[in-house]
């Protein structure tokens, strides 16, 4: 129940074009949803967080969907950018217990052709 | 401003020895810590976390080991390494009260290949 399942394992999309990435729960405790990226032999970072309150977060070229009945999410990235090109990890937690431990999905490896 | 620091970056160790990681968090206090080790091409696992000094929770069982005894200082230990421990190990904090937006802080991590 506290699996976080993410797909697809990698993805290859053209300049310009859109990325998504899903992801699924089961805990409905969880109450909080960040995508994190990460590059080749660094540590991950924060991208955009969603809430369950709100159903979709938008920050510049990057969006979360947010579906709490489904219990899924998902990242978008319009006009993806060679820069882009990163592994990306859906994640979730509960803020308040449990030392607000994230759980992670296995990750994305995201390939953005020029 | 917060930062975090791991070391060493980069281990190579035989089967067998002993095995220290460590990671320090400096411009805030009573963080949350938490150790995670990730395989190559695989997803983040868990491996630890604490909320206080000496307090340590272990998620999965295995052939390491943590300890803070210190508020802004995470160890993760073994006695003997194991092939399967190779990987790449890293920290991370998170504030409190607060401070606590829900976003874990990674530091650049720690490489360990076990031979």
């Amino acid at each position: 129940q506290q699996q976080v399942k993410q797909s697809p394992q990698s993805l290859i999309v053209q300049k310009g074009g859109i990325s998504i990435i899903n992801c699924a729960y089961e805990n409905t405790a969880f109450d909080y949803f960040p995508w994190y990226q990460q590059f080749p032999g660094k540590g991950p970072a924060l991208l955009i967080a969603i809430r369950p309150d709100v159903s979709e977060k938008k920050e510049g070229r990057f969006t979360i969907s947010f579906n709490k009945s489904a219990k899924q999410f998902s990242l978008h990235i319009m006009d993806s950018q060679p820069g882009d090109s990163a592994t990306y990890f859906c994640a979730a937690s509960v803020i308040y217990n449990q030392g607000g431990k994230l759980i992670f999905g296995q990750g994305t490896e995201l390939s953005v052709k020029p | 401003s917060q930062t975090i620091h791991q070391w060493p970056a980069t281990l190579v160790q035989p089967v067998g020895s002993p095995l220290s990681l460590e990671c320090t968090v400096e411009g805030t206090s009573n963080p949350n810590l938490y150790w995670y080790r990730q395989a190559a091409g695989r997803g983040l696992q868990l491996l630890f976390y604490s909320v206080g000094i000496g307090q340590i929770s272990s998620e999965v069982p295995q052939n390491l080991s943590a300890s803070r005894p210190q508020d802004r200082q995470f160890i993760l230990s073994s006695k003997k390494l194991l092939l399967s421990d190779s990987g790449f190990y890293l920290c991370a904090w998170r504030g409190r009260g607060v401070s606590n937006t829900g976003e874990l802080f990674f530091g650049e991590g720690s490489r360990l290949t076990v031979l």
